[in-house]
């Protein structure tokens, strides 16, 4: 049972290249959500899924595109990388909230190091 | 808007010592509380969590959180710290009804010196 799974580990990109990050998960959770975290800043939600063909905005979603065509994948895409996206990616997920039986917490990835030049 | 405050950087504490780690948060109506902790180079790991009930709540590797209202408070608590309990914290708080996404602190570094 891996749990959440997230490729590359490590990546280096130039200004301007595009680049997808994949999240799987085997786990069946409904949710999925990607974060990057940053020093002093924690962790930010950058854009989440409650579901298999749906996708929404977090806090810092711009310059960042996402896809969950399959309820295990969630993919994570820069179309023009810049350096201010230079930072360690999170995949998790979670159930579906439901009261007590299912309260939210996340199943972490170990993480995606991207650095922009 | 809910939101979590981790007022200090960092913490500092010899091993045996008892540690508190501090987390205050704010939120709309009942919440859900969760600390994680975050090993070098790994992702976040669940620790425990508050849901309802009985104030102090256990978790894993020894901790225990205590959940105070009136303060709206959520403070990490270890009797005796291990060296290996070195690690960057993360208090996150959701409300109770809904969908509502899970809002993180900003993290404290926990170190224990030997």
């Amino acid at each position: 049972n891996a749990g959440v799974t997230q490729t590359p580990k490590f990546r280096v990109l130039k200004t301007g290249q595009s680049m997808t990050l994949l999240c799987a998960q085997d786990m069946n959770h409904e949710y999925m959500y990607w974060y990057r975290q940053d020093p002093g800043m924690g962790l930010r939600l950058i854009h989440y899924s409650v579901g298999e063909g749906t996708t929404a905005k977090g806090e810092v979603p711009d310059g960042y595109n996402v896809s969950r065509l399959k309820k295990q994948n969630f993919l994570l895409g820069l179309e023009s990388a810049a350096p201010s996206q230079t930072s360690v990616y999170f995949c998790a997920s979670s159930y579906r909230p439901s009261g007590t039986q299912h309260t939210g917490e996340l199943f972490f990835g170990e993480g995606s190091r991207l650095t922009v030049l | 808007a809910q939101s979590v405050a981790q007022p200090e950087d960092q913490v500092n504490v010899a091993e045996g010592n008892p540690l508190t780690v501090k987390c205050t948060y704010s939120v709309s109506g009942n919440p859900y509380l969760f600390w994680y902790v975050q090993y070098p180079n790994r992702g976040l790991q669940f620790l425990l969590k508050y849901i309802t009930g009985d104030n102090l709540v256990k978790g894993s590797y020894g901790f225990e959180a205590e959940f105070n209202k009136s303060q709206t408070s959520f403070h990490l608590k270890k009797p005796s710290a291990l060296v290996s309990d070195s690690a960057l914290y993360f208090c996150a708080v959701r409300a109770y009804t809904g969908f509502q996404k899970l809002v993180f602190g900003t993290g404290t570094r926990l170190l224990v010196s030997p």
